[in-house]
């Protein structure tokens, strides 16, 4: 079965530089959720769209910005990276419809900052 | 409103039983569990969305008092697979879509 697929697995960015995201949510999903997760910590969420519309909004700061496209795959963007962006990303997709289902993780995106 | 889950650890022994609990200041429409390994993507276990539901995924059951505002995952008879982190995610009642917030989670350690 087909799952959420995330790009890259691995990136090294330097500080102040920027970087991109991607998650493929799984198809006839209509929700994705983007999950910032530092070394031991829980995931705090940093927003989400249903139906290419942003739906809510957690703890994403103002330099990272996010969009769902047509093809419902969604971008995270992130400029002026600092050390303390060094995290796992992750990205769940869901399928909304009548009613909530479970999200769906993708096996993230490792982003260190140097 | 994060879920507050407790206890924050748990070390059994294979064969033994846990509770993790975890509850919320506000109203909640759905309950979720997922159990995450070091490196690893959260792996979906259960959703509970009617007050008073049980639900069951081998020895591994979960309830949701919806009046309580609470749920709990009942892990019985514990493998060393089982060893990881607990998280719950919440959605509340009324809420948008699209917006799971997880616990801090409990840690689980299976020993032989």
């Amino acid at each position: 079965a087909a799952g959420v697929i995330q790009s890259p697995r691995h990136l090294i960015k330097e500080k102040r530089e920027t970087a991109t995201l991607k998650c493929y949510p799984i198809p006839r999903h209509d929700t994705v959720y983007w999950y910032q997760q530092g070394p031991g910590q829980d995931p705090q969420f940093l927003i989400s769209f249903y139906e290419k519309m942003q739906s809510d909004k957690g703890s994403i700061p103002d330099r990272f910005s996010a969009q769902q496209f047509s093809d419902y795959h969604s971008e995270l963007n992130m400029s002026s990276l600092e050390l303390g962006d060094s995290a796992l990303y992750f990205c769940a997709s869901s399928r909304t419809g009548a009613g909530r289902t479970e999200a769906f993780f993708g096996q993230g995106t490792r982003l260190t900052v140097v | 409103q994060q879920p507050v889950q407790s206890p924050q650890a748990v070390i059994l022994r294979e064969g033994e039983d846990a509770v993790i609990n975890c509850s919320s200041s506000k109203a909640l429409y759905s309950v979720h569990w997922y159990r995450q390994k070091h490196g690893e993507a959260p792996v979906f276990l259960m959703i509970l969305l009617k007050g008073g539901e049980q639900k069951g995924h081998e020895k591994i059951s979960a309830s949701f008092n919806e009046k309580k505002q609470q749920s709990s995952l009942y892990l019985t008879a514990s493998q060393l697979s089982y060893s990881g982190t607990y998280f719950c995610g919440t959605e509340r009642h009324g809420g948008s879509q699209g917006n799971l917030i997880f616990g801090k989670g409990t840690k689980l350690s299976v020993k032989p």
